[in-house]
């Protein structure tokens, strides 16, 4: 199975910063990987698919990209609705393996 | 609107079986793959399992595998998960999806509990 692993943990900002996420799967998945987020007690909403293109209505500030294995959500000029959990998966090979989550929180 | 309605979530015991039910609407249900994804409570997701369009190929996490079965009713617009032989570590909210690489729309879920 391809494991996929997210960093950081955890992270705490300001409105308006910058933030990134990174996700490095075991092996090479091409541009197969999407990113969700998912706010407290919500169903998760899915942002990005093959690394980079956004689902219909996600904000342009909501960005992918990959360098090899590593993928990298940035989030420009967060929002206060952006304090979330995001998750990044795999879409490679069964199974659909998801990262561990990244929780951004408040400064 | 597209939207996925999951229900039959409840409590069961151990070893007891349990159907998921999805309802979909709003879209063409029968041109997308689905795809089942859990979480179990303060945890993270889990990829369960998916099924195309017409039924005819699944693919499962290893730990369901010859315990869960997706399916489909095209006719019906609904996804189902079969779930038999049902373990502590099963208990998650379930939730439908729509797609599987393309994977967008979510439903709120369903929560499983197996406790005895």
């Amino acid at each position: 199975d391809i494991q996929v692993t997210q960093s950081p943990s955890s992270l705490s900002a300001s409105v308006g910063d910058r933030v990134t996420i990174t996700c490095r799967a075991s092996q090479d998945i091409v541009n197969h990987l999407a990113w969700f987020q998912q706010r407290p007690g919500k169903a998760p909403k899915s942002l990005i698919y093959a690394e980079s293109a956004l689902h219909s209505g996600v904000p342009s500030r909501f960005s992918g990209s990959r360098s090899g294995t590593e993928f990298t959500l940035t989030i420009s000029n967060l929002q206060p609705e952006d304090f979330a959990t995001y998750y990044c998966q795999q879409c490679d090979s069964y199974p659909r393996t998801f990262g561990p989550g990244t929780k951004v929180d408040v400064k | 609107e597209v939207q996925v309605v999951e229900s039959g979530g409840g409590v069961v015991q151990p070893g007891g079986s349990l159907r998921l039910s999805c309802a979909a609407s709003g879209f063409n249900f029968r041109s997308y793959w689905m795809t089942w994804v859990r979480q179990a409570p303060g945890k993270g997701l889990e990829w369960v399992a998916d099924i195309n369009q017409g039924g005819s190929e699944t693919h499962y996490v290893d730990s369901v595998k010859g315990r869960f079965t997706v399916s489909r009713d095209n006719t019906k617009n609904s996804l189902f998960l079969q779930m038999n032989s049902l373990r502590a570590d099963d208990t998650a909210v379930y939730h439908c999806v729509r797609g599987a690489y393309q994977s967008d729309y979510w439903g709120q879920g369903t929560l499983v509990t197996v406790s005895s």
